[in-house]
C-alpha cells in the first residue's frame, strides 16, 4: 500500500517557468511533510518542509502549499533554473513515533529544466 | 555535502550470498536510519538505530539486520540475497529521536547493490 502518491512522474519546464509537483497522502496521522531533492549519484537532501498547522511555507524560490482537508501538498519552484534539474521526492512522517516509523516517500518526480 | 559516508560505493553479489554495507554518521549524530531505494522508486524505510539499539523497523523481512557501534557508525546486513534486493541502499544520520522535523535526517550517497 502506497501511503504517499506523487505526480507527475516526470516534468519538463522551460527556464524561468514554474515547476509544480503534487503529492497526496492517506495516513491522517502524518504530521510532517518534507520535500527532498536528489541529484544523480547523491543521496536525497532536505529542500523544504511543512507542518500541517500552516497552509503555505516559502523559502526563496521554493514554496510548499498544504491542504489538510484534501490530504494533499505540493511543491512550487518559481523561476525554475537548469540547476534545479533533479529528482524530487515528497515524504511524510509521524512525529509522535520519535522517528521509529521513518520517512514515507513518494515515488519521485524527474524534473528537467530546459535552457 | 553531508558528513555521512557509506562504503562500498558499488557491490555485485549473487543470489543466496550475504552482504554487509557500512555507514559513518555525521559528527554529533547518534541516530542512523537505513533506506532501500529501488530503481525509479522512492526510498523505503528499513530500520533505525539509536544508541546501538533498534528503534523502529519498516516492512522488511528478518534477513535484513543491522548493528550500530559505540561511535554511532552502522552496518546493514542482508542474508540470502534475492534478485529484488538490487537497489541503492541509503543511510541517514540525525541528532536524536525528536523526529525528522526537529532532527533532520542527512543522507549519505548510498551503496549500489546488484544481485545477479
Amino acid at each position: 500500500q502506497q501511503q504517499v502518491k506523487q505526480s507527475p512522474q516526470s516534468l519538463i519546464v522551460q527556464k524561468g517557468g514554474i515547476s509544480i509537483i503534487n503529492c497526496a497522502y492517506e495516513n491522517t496521522a502524518f504530521d510532517y511533510f518534507p520535500w527532498y531533492q536528489q541529484f544523480p549519484g547523491k543521496g536525497p537532501a532536505l529542500l523544504i518542509a511543512i507542518r500541517p498547522d500552516v497552509s503555505e511555507k516559502k523559502e526563496g524560490r521554493f514554496t510548499i502549499s498544504f491542504n489538510k482537508s484534501a490530504k494533499q501538498f505540493s511543491l512550487h519552484i518559481m523561476d525554475s533554473q537548469p540547476g534545479d534539474s533533479a529528482t524530487y521526492f515528497c515524504a511524510a512522517s509521524v512525529e509522535g513515533t520519535r522517528g521509529a516509523d521513518g520517512l514515507t516517500f513518494g515515488k519521485g518526480t524527474h524534473l528537467i529544466i530546459q535552457p | 555535502e553531508t558528513g555521512v559516508t557509506q562504503s562500498p560505493t558499488h557491490l555485485i553479489k549473487t543470489r543466496g550470498q550475504q552482504v554487509t554495507l557500512r555507514c559513518s554518521s555525521q559528527s554529533g549524530h547518534n541516530t542512523v536510519s537505513w533506506y532501500q531505494q529501488a530503481l525509479g522508486q522512492g526510498p523505503q524505510f528499513i530500520f533505525q538505530y539509536y544508541r546501538e539499539e533498534e528503534n523502529g523497523r519498516g516492512n522488511f523481512p528478518p534477513r535484513f539486520s543491522g548493528l550500530q557501534f559505540p561511535n554511532y557508525s552502522s552496518e546493514l546486513n542482508v542474508n540470502a540475497l534475492e534478485l529484488d534486493d538490487s537497489a541503492l541502499y541509503l543511510c541517514a544520520s540525525s541528532r536524536g529521536l525528536a523526529g525528522p522535523s526537529t532532527d533532520t535526517q542527512y543522507f549519505g550517497p548510498g551503496t549500489r547493490l546488484t544481485v545477479l
